[in-house]
């Protein structure tokens, strides 16, 4: 049975930095045409995708939130990880992650299954 | 406002027919692949359709994906109260800065 499960903090303060770690588990990071994404969602409002990394270390960003956001991953140890920096009231949002599946280009075809989901509230 | 535009809400009655649309451009839907996501209210997404029509196992055939052009259509038959969720269309956009895309969102109502 495939896994995801995302853990980290509940609350940071504005500027901080948010360290999130998705722990996944049936399946491995080095799976060929597989990856881990991040998405989130504030309350009440549409998914976001934010990053992902493929098996082969590829990664992309979102466009927008590049240049606040890293993600690694730890193959022996089953883990992705989401760095994103300067947080803002305005990022508070149920962070997912989800186990990619690729195409042949490379590029996500779907994301199955999903984490639970963990809320991350920005405030002061 | 989401790259791929979806209705903010559809409904209809109970055993009835509900499509949902999902429109995008040449960069996303029109070259790569779509995906379907049912969120049912306090959960997390859940995969419907892969690969435009594809159903992953378990997903009953009353759910249904299409694609023609720049546009995906999410079919749902036979509705039931428990089908009351969000509903996101997914694909990856391959513009200049590529990334992934969600629609913005349909909540089906079942009257």
């Amino acid at each position: 049975q495939v896994t995801l499960k995302e853990s980290g903090p509940v609350l940071v303060k504005p500027t901080e930095t948010l360290t999130l770690t998705c722990t996944v588990s049936g399946f491995s990071l080095s799976n060929a045409r597989m990856g881990v994404s991040w998405i989130r969602q504030p309350p009440g409002k549409a998914l976001e995708w934010l990053a992902h990394i493929f098996s082969n270390d590829e990664k992309s960003y979102s466009t927008s939130l590049k240049s606040r956001l890293t993600i690694s991953k730890d193959t022996s140890k089953s883990q992705v990880v989401l760095t994103m920096t300067n947080m803002d009231p305005v990022d508070t949002a149920t962070y997912y992650c989800a186990r990619i599946f690729g195409g042949v280009t490379g590029t996500p075809n779907w994301f199955d299954p999903w984490g639970q989901g963990t809320l991350v509230t920005v405030s002061s | 406002q989401s790259v791929l535009t979806q209705p903010p809400s559809v409904s209809a009655a109970p055993g009835q027919k509900v499509t949902i649309s999902c429109s995008g451009s040449s960069s996303n839907i029109g070259n790569n692949y779509v995906s379907w996501y049912q969120q049912l209210p306090g959960t997390a997404p859940k995969l419907l359709i892969y690969d435009n029509n594809k159903r992953p196992s378990g997903i009953p055939d009353r759910f249904s994906g299409s694609k023609s052009g720049t546009s995906a259509t999410l079919g749902i038959t036979g509705l039931q109260t428990g089908d009351e969720a969000d509903y996101y269309c997914g694909t990856w956009d391959s513009s200049l800065s590529a990334h992934w895309v969600f629609g913005g969102g349909t909540k089906l109502t079942v009257l």
